[in-house]
């Protein structure tokens, strides 16, 4: 079936340390997005991409980073640098610009926690 | 700029209670408009869109009609189920440009049997 995976589902990061999400989707989108979800807030934009080998930072990219290296894959670091970490990871998709009437699809998403 | 406002939350209702949950929008352009909904621990899912101006979006019960002339969106159900219980979210997007959605910052409810 077409999809979206992210993996893994919890993570817990120490202090100091770097972690990586991934987001692997089958269903041949251009565009790739990783969004951050606090309790009781709405999605906030972190990156990103519409193309392989670009992408662009979103409303709160500090203390993340990313790369595009395969339509396929959109992984997100966040880094030692990110300080308040603990909150819900969405990766999303979608298809070209000038598709606007088409909704973006989202993986089940990553729950990260201090440890 | 384009911006979404909903409803705060949460609402809670009886089984079989008539929802509405309100979006209005401010967008540069034509945009399209979306509700989607997300159950705990879950990602979002597409739950109905509009493209145009007095679309009418459906599916599984819950409606929404794009409104131009009040620039609103919002989404109705005749009779709730404690399944419907989850966050929704109002979202638009605009065409052209970098295709950012934007989102409303959601509104949970609640279905009591």
């Amino acid at each position: 079936d077409g999809g979206i995976t992210q993996s893994p589902k919890y993570l817990f990061r120490k202090e100091g340390q770097n972690v990586t999400l991934s987001c692997e989707q089958n269903l041949n989108h251009d565009a790739m997005y990783w969004y951050r979800q606090d309790p009781g807030q709405g999605l906030r934009l972190i990156y990103y991409s519409q193309i392989v080998n670009d992408f662009q930072k979103g409303d709160i990219a500090e203390g993340y980073s990313v790369s595009r290296e395969k339509k396929e894959s959109f992984p997100l670091t966040v880094t030692s640098a990110q300080k308040n970490p603990t909150a819900f990871y969405l990766c999303a998709t979608g298809g070209r610009t000038q598709y606007s009437n088409q909704p973006q699809h989202f993986g089940d998403g990553t729950r990260l926690s201090i440890l | 700029g384009n911006s979404v406002t909903q409803m705060e939350g949460p609402v809670t209702l009886s089984e079989e209670a008539f929802l509405t949950i309100n979006c209005t929008y401010t967008a540069t352009g034509y945009p399209s408009l979306f509700w989607y909904v997300q159950y705990p621990g879950e990602g979002l899912q597409l739950l109905l869109k509009a493209t145009k101006a007095d679309d009418k979006g459906s599916n599984k019960g819950f409606e929404a009609t794009y409104r131009k002339e009040t620039t609103s969106f919002h989404l109705e159900k005749g009779s709730v189920q404690v399944s419907d219980s989850a966050v929704y979210f109002c979202a638009l997007s605009v065409p052209g440009g970098s295709y950012i959605p934007t989102f409303g910052r959601g509104t949970s409810l609640i279905v009591h049997p």
